[in-house]
């Protein structure tokens, strides 16, 4: 069985200021990552996935992601974030199964 | 691109009635799921299906059923629903594992009075 945590219900920020969305998980067994974004009403998008290879791993809109395997951590990062990156990102792992066990969320808000 | 797509975005219905949510997608994929998503628990698993006329229960089953009689088409029905079954509820296909990601439909915000 796998789980997800993440870190922060809620992340204010300014835009044009960096950010970071934190995600741990604990896996038995080797894991496949991956980041999606939910804007208001709508369903999810997927943001970027670590599937192997690269532990950096570059997705949409400027986002990017590192796969740390001894800190079982998947944080998000974004150097420069606009008023419409405004959305809740979810962290998900796909375990032995194929179903992803999913994070809490965390909701972006960018300030003007 | 995959398409997703799920037969309402809103829906009301009364206590105790029988509801079906329908749910199509356009890429062959093997597997399909059916999540429910509420503030502060992210998305849970309620079922999902690795073949047509397969299901398995997710982590939270109790109150729903599946069906899959058709590749492209996964069900998910409230026999009875309840108060408590107020959620909005989304579905998802994806190809075999380490292939790829799943892919999410806009989701059936679904209201039980």
């Amino acid at each position: 069985a796998q789980s997800v945590t993440q870190l922060d219900s809620q992340v204010p920020v300014f835009e044009e200021a960096p950010v970071e969305l934190r995600c741990n998980y604990s896996s038995s067994v080797s894991v496949y990552l991956f980041w999606y974004v939910q804007y208001p009403n709508q369903g999810l998008q997927l943001l970027l996935k670590y599937l192997s290879g690269s532990t950096l791993v570059k997705g949409i809109n400027g986002f990017e992601a590192e796969f740390n395997k001894s800190q079982t951590s998947f944080h998000l990062r974004k150097p420069s974030v606009h008023i419409s990156d405004t959305a809740e990102y979810f962290c998900a792992v796909e375990g032995s199964a194929r179903q992803l066990t999913f994070g809490s969320g965390t909701q972006l808000t960018v300030l003007p | 691109d995959v398409k997703v797509t799920q037969s309402s975005r809103y829906l009301v219905k009364r206590t105790g009635e029988k509801v079906f949510l329908e749910c199509v997608q356009d890429m062959d994929h093997e597997n399909m799921f059916w999540y429910r998503q509420d503030p502060g628990l992210g998305l849970r698993l309620i079922y999902f299906s690795y073949d047509v006329k397969m299901k398995e229960k997710g982590d939270i089953p109790e109150g729903y059923s599946v069906s899959r009689e058709k590749k492209e088409r996964f069900s998910l029905i409230l026999e009875s629903a309840s108060t408590n079954q107020t959620s909005m509820y989304l579905c998802a296909s994806s190809p075999p594992r380490g292939t790829d990601t799943q892919y999410f439909g806009p989701g059936t915000r679904l209201t039980v009075l």
